[in-house]
């Protein structure tokens, strides 16, 4: 059963980049069963994708958030990664990582980490 | 305003049905499978419904899933107070290269 984990600053300036990394337990990201994705949620509202990785590296962005945007897999600590640059408060949101068998939506959640923009 | 139309809230008593309602176009709920998830305030979403109206393992047959057309349907019977939360569609749109999540449903069980 996959676990994620989500971690990194609760707190960035505006203009800066916001860095989280999630941690996977359960499987590999390298595995070709998997992809990855990170989902946001600002506060009071919805459910927003931001993009998803695949077990081969490739990334898939929301096109609203495509010029800002980096997922990224490190595979020898099975970890993935989410960069947004040029942060404005709008960006304050719970960011969550998840994982979901190949062909099907994401099963498995983080539990998510609260992220503010400001100075 | 999202891509996919979901009623803002319904309501209904408990032991009753409900259902809530996903509205796209022919580029995403037309031509992909649809899923459903709920969530309970501050935690994660968890998934409910995938291709349309399969289950994942654990979710009771109290809950279902349908599509036709350019929409779908998500389907709760026996209602209990704790199936309050709120419920999200989703599916990809092959226009916009895109995950969707529709805009959310509050379901309220009186």
């Amino acid at each position: 059963q996959l676990q994620l984990q989500e971690s990194g600053p609760g707190l960035v300036k505006p203009s800066e980049t916001l860095s989280l990394t999630c941690t996977v337990s359960g499987g590999s990201i390298s595995g070709s069963s998997f992809y990855w994705g990170w989902i946001r949620q600002s506060p009071g509202k919805g459910l927003e994708w931001i993009g998803s990785i695949d077990y081969s590296g490739s990334t898939y962005y929301n096109p609203s958030l495509k010029s800002r945007v980096t997922i990224s897999g490190d595979t020898s600590k099975n970890q993935l990664s989410l960069m947004l640059n040029s942060v404005t408060a709008a960006d304050t949101a719970v960011y969550f990582c998840g994982g979901g068998i190949t062909g099907s939506p994401i099963a498995s959640w983080g539990q998510g980490t609260q992220v503010t923009v400001s100075s | 305003q999202s891509v996919l139309t979901q009623p803002p809230s319904v309501s209904a008593a408990p032991g009753q049905k409900v259902t809530i309602s996903c509205s796209g176009s022919s580029s995403n709920i037309g031509n992909n499978y649809v899923c459903w998830y709920h969530q309970l305030p501050g935690t994660a979403p968890k998934l409910l419904i995938y291709d349309n109206s399969k289950r994942p393992s654990g979710i009771p047959d109290r809950f279902s899933g349908s599509k036709s057309g350019t929409s779908a349907t998500l389907g709760i019977t026996g209602l209990q107070t704790g199936d309050e939360a709120d419920y999200y569609c989703g599916t990809w749109d092959n226009s916009l290269s895109s995950w969707l999540f529709g805009g959310g449903t509050k379901l309220t069980v009186l």
